[in-house]
């Protein structure tokens, strides 16, 4: 059975600080891997989908990387800002199955 | 484009009462999903349509639960009764085939509290 693992659960950085979010997986036979964010009250909101041929994507201050093999996947998040502040989940698709989630990272950024 | 909606946003309800969410998916998306997502955790899949037929509704407990999408486009969910562990935010989501590589859009979600 896939599971999904983000550390850590919770950071707090201050305003204009690099970080990495981690994901681990535990069956590297994936079709893809999603990374997610999803604001208190709100609904999810796809950030980068990694296909399991690729090693990563980019979209503006975001990077996400994928070692199928190893079963890993990190979000780096270059200068943070406040509007970072949101929990970012990562997905799995282990084939034509559902997404199996984590449990999230909630991210502060501080001003 | 509008977004996926849902209604009720939020509900309060009693043990053993029944209580049922409604989703508009985004226009033209074929695939709607429900995910149940307690407090804490990830979501979780509850049912998967393909247009009005189901693909997926392996983790919905049907003894309780149900879901229909008479006409492919909206859907509602049913508990039936509702228990203290359905407290939970139920997301709907769509996309717009059911291939491996399709981004799924989600609703702001119905936040239900059971008493």
């Amino acid at each position: 059975k896939q599971e999904v693992t983000q550390i850590p659960a919770a950071l707090s950085v201050p305003e204009g600080e690099n970080l990495v979010l981690n994901c681990s997986f535990t069956d590297s036979a994936i079709y893809n891997l999603q990374w997610f964010r999803q604001d208190p009250g709100k609904g999810l909101t796809s950030l980068l989908l990694i296909q399991s041929s690729q090693r990563e994507q980019t979209s503006g201050r975001l990077n996400a990387s994928l070692d199928k093999s190893s079963g890993r996947s990190t979000l780096y998040i270059a200068a943070s800002q406040p509007g970072d502040s949101a929990t970012y989940l990562c997905a799995v698709r282990p084939g034509n199955t559902p997404l199996v989630f984590g449990k999230g990272t909630r991210l502060s950024v501080i001003a | 484009e509008a977004g996926v909606a849902q209604s009720p946003r939020y509900k309060i309800i009693e043990k053993r009462q029944s209580v049922a969410f409604w989703c508009n998916p985004i226009s033209g998306h074929a695939t709607l999903y429900w995910y149940q997502q307690i407090l804490g955790q990830g979501p979780k899949l509850l049912i998967q349509f393909q247009n009005n037929g189901v693909v997926d509704d392996s983790q919905l407990p049907k003894d309780r639960f149900s879901a229909e999408r008479l006409k492919g486009v909206d859907s509602t969910l049913k508990i039936q009764p509702a228990k203290l562990e359905d407290s939970a935010v139920y997301l709907c989501a769509s996309s717009t085939n059911l291939g491996t590589g399709e981004t799924q859009y989600f609703g702001p979600g119905t936040r239900l509290l059971v008493l």
